[in-house]
């Protein structure tokens, strides 16, 4: 089975530093997918980032980054720069062949929140 | 270009009545996914249509639940006899169903349902 683990209910950074927000997963399919989706107050899923299970490089876009690290079965989501409107719920979610390779497992999210 | 549409935004219902929840995908999405999310949660998966036909049902909690996409396009998610249980934000996304695994899900809104 596949599963999705998220370990910070919440989480608070300084306007303009770096912030970690934490994903494991679990999964036995040979191949897969990784991604992270932000969710604001006002409740619609945005997507950020995508990280393929035999892509090589760790996934950038923009001040978002994936640090990928596969044998731990981690995939870590990095904002640089934060910006008050960050401050959101994040999700990490897979989709893999064991699922058809069409649905979203989902964590439990991470809030996180910037101050000024 | 519009994105996915959802309707209504909410919906308060009482115990044991019939609810319909409607989705618009964007146009061109073969692929349509329903989510549910209960406070605190992430999504959880419910079903999957490419093009009319539900190709993954697995997440129905329960045969109360029902969806059609007669046409390919618009979904209409059902729920007969209702529960306080059912009550929760209700998560539509489509995809173009591109090959390579990225095929990122585009989400709606959302409907919240309330069962009193």
């Amino acid at each position: 089975a596949q599963k999705i683990t998220q370990t910070q209910p919440g989480m608070f950074v300084q306007e303009k530093e770096a912030v970690t927000l934490d994903c494991t997963y679990d999964t036995s399919d040979p191949s897969y997918g990784l991604f992270w989706y932000k969710q604001p107050s006002s409740g619609e899923m945005i997507f950020l980032i995508y990280q393929g299970s035999y892509d090589q490089q760790n996934a950038t876009e923009g001040r978002y980054s994936l640090n990928f690290q596969k044998a731990r079965k981690s995939a870590n989501l990095v904002i640089s720069a934060s910006q008050l409107g960050d401050s959101a719920m994040y999700f990490c979610a897979m989709r893999g062949v064991s699922g058809g390779y069409n649905k979203l497992i989902f964590g439990a999210g991470t809030r996180l929140a910037v101050h000024p | 270009g519009a994105g996915v549409s959802q309707t209504p935004s909410n919906k308060v219902t009482e115990k044991g009545k019939y609810v319909e929840l409607r989705c618009d995908p964007i146009s061109g999405h073969t692929a349509l996914y329903w989510y549910r999310q209960s406070l605190g949660q992430g999504p959880e998966f419910l079903i999957y249509f490419q093009g009319t036909g539900a190709a993954d049902d697995s997440g129905l909690p329960n045969d109360r639940f029902f969806a059609v996409r007669p046409e390919g396009s618009v979904s209409t998610l059902k729920i007969q006899r209702t529960e306080r249980g059912d009550s929760a934000v209700y998560l539509c996304a489509s995809s173009p169903n591109l090959a390579g695994g990225r095929d990122e899900q585009f989400f709606g809104p959302g409907t919240r349902l309330t069962v009193l």
